[in-house]
This record gives C-alpha cells, sequence and structure tokens, in this order.
C-alpha cells in the first residue's frame, strides 16, 4: 500500500530536550516536506526536500532541522525544542511536476511543557 | 502574508443542503488542489485543477478553477455527514526551474447536521 508514515503519533516532552520525528514513504518520490498546522493559521510549511541531499527552508524553519540521505526518509529534527513549536506536524511527499500533489502521512501531535 | 483566503472559516449545514466554499487570491497558480482533512488524519487529495475555467466533478463535489488561475471554488450537492471535515485548497506556485510552492489555504470546517 502506497504511503507515508511519521512516528510517533503523540509526544509529550520538555522543553531543551533534542527529539526527532520519522517519516517515510514507500512511492519513490522526490519532494518531501514537512508541515505544520496550527488553529488559525493552517498548514505551514516548515523545510522540504527536493531530492537526497537537497533541501531547502521553508516559511517557519526556525528552530528545526531535517536531513535527506536516503530518498524515502525525511527525519525532522527538534534540537532544543521550545512550548510555541507544540503543534500538529505533517509530513508530505509528492512527484515533481506541475501539478504537486501532496501525500500525507497521519500526523505527530507534539507537545511541549 | 496569506496568499490564500477561504471563504466561509465555519459552515454548518443539514443533511440535503448545498454549500460553496470558495478560495481566492491575487496571486496567479499554475495549478490548484483541494484537500479534505478528518479529524486525527492527514489530509487526503480530492482534486488538481489546472486549466483557467477548468471544471471537474467528483460524484457530488464540483471544483472550478477560475478563469485567471486566481481562485477556485468547491460545490457540494446534497451534503452528507461524510462529508463533514476541513476542506483546505492549496495553490502550486512556478518560482523559476524546477523550483515550485505549494501554499496553502486557512480552511473551511464544515460540519453537516444528520
Amino acid at each position: 500500500e502506497a504511503q507515508v508514515t511519521q512516528n510517533p503519533r503523540y509526544l509529550i516532552t520538555v522543553t531543551g530536550k533534542k527529539l526527532t520525528v520519522t517519516c517515510s514513504q514507500n512511492m519513490n518520490h522526490e519532494y518531501m516536506s514537512w508541515y505544520r498546522q496550527d488553529p488559525g493559521l493552517g498548514l505551514r510549511q516548515i523545510y522540504y526536500s527536493m531530492n537526497v541531499e537537497v533541501t531547502d527552508k521553508g516559511d517557519v524553519p526556525e528552530g528545526y532541522k531535517v536531513s535527506r540521505k536516503e530518498k524515502r526518509n525525511f527525519p525532522l529534527i527538534l534540537e532544543s525544542p521550545s512550548p510555541n513549536q507544540t503543534s500538529l506536524y505533517f509530513c508530505a511527499s509528492s512527484l515533481a511536476g506541475r501539478s504537486w500533489e501532496q501525500y500525507f502521512g497521519p500526523g505527530t501531535r507534539l507537545t511541549v511543557t | 502574508t496569506q496568499l490564500l483566503e477561504q471563504s466561509p472559516q465555519f459552515l454548518s449545514i443539514q443533511e440535503g443542503e448545498n454549500l460553496t466554499v470558495y478560495c481566492n487570491s491575487s496571486s496567479v497558480f499554475s495549478s490548484l488542489q483541494w484537500y479534505r482533512q478528518e479529524p486525527g488524519e492527514g489530509p487526503v487529495l480530492l482534486v488538481t485543477v489546472v486549466t483557467g475555467g477548468e471544471v471537474k466533478k467528483l460524484k457530488r463535489l464540483t471544483f472550478q478553477f477560475g478563469d485567471a488561475r486566481k481562485d477556485s471554488s468547491l460545490h457540494i450537492t446534497a451534503a452528507q455527514p461524510g462529508d463533514t471535515g476541513l476542506y483546505l485548497c492549496a495553490g502550486a506556485r512556478n518560482y523559476g526551474g524546477a523550483t515550485n510552492k505549494l501554499i496553502f489555504g486557512t480552511g473551511t470546517l464544515l460540519a453537516v447536521q444528520p
């Protein structure tokens, strides 16, 4: 089954404790992206990757890191989480092309206390 | 700056009613997508429209892309409780070469009461 998987689905952590949210897709998509979703603000792009070893900042990259060492994986790293990073996070992948149709993972709800 | 404005933000209707959701921008998009998101899940693509003036139908859902490719609408006929969810539009903009960016609207939360 074609899908994007994320882990963990739920995470409660404390300020400053490094964490990684994993993302994996099995559709051989070149393009992968991370979004955060907050009430009233919609989906905002954090980072994206056009292909292996090619990453770039989205609209809200501060406080986040990513890496793309393999085509299928695109982990999101929070080196020192803060409460304002409490949010619902989505990983997405797509084929590069005119339409850029996104396939989303199930989401990771992160709470930073 | 929010480039894609959706209206209404919230909509609560009775089963069987018709409704229209709007997605507006001052920017031109190379394509526009509509997604539906249910609680606890990621958005799921419903349709992509590419050509100005294009109309696509998906059962009781009709999607239209504006002639100038700056706006879109989603019309649902005879809404069902299963249509309940957050509807998101997203416009793709080309920034030159292979670089493209997808911009999401803030969403329309639809509740269809039985």
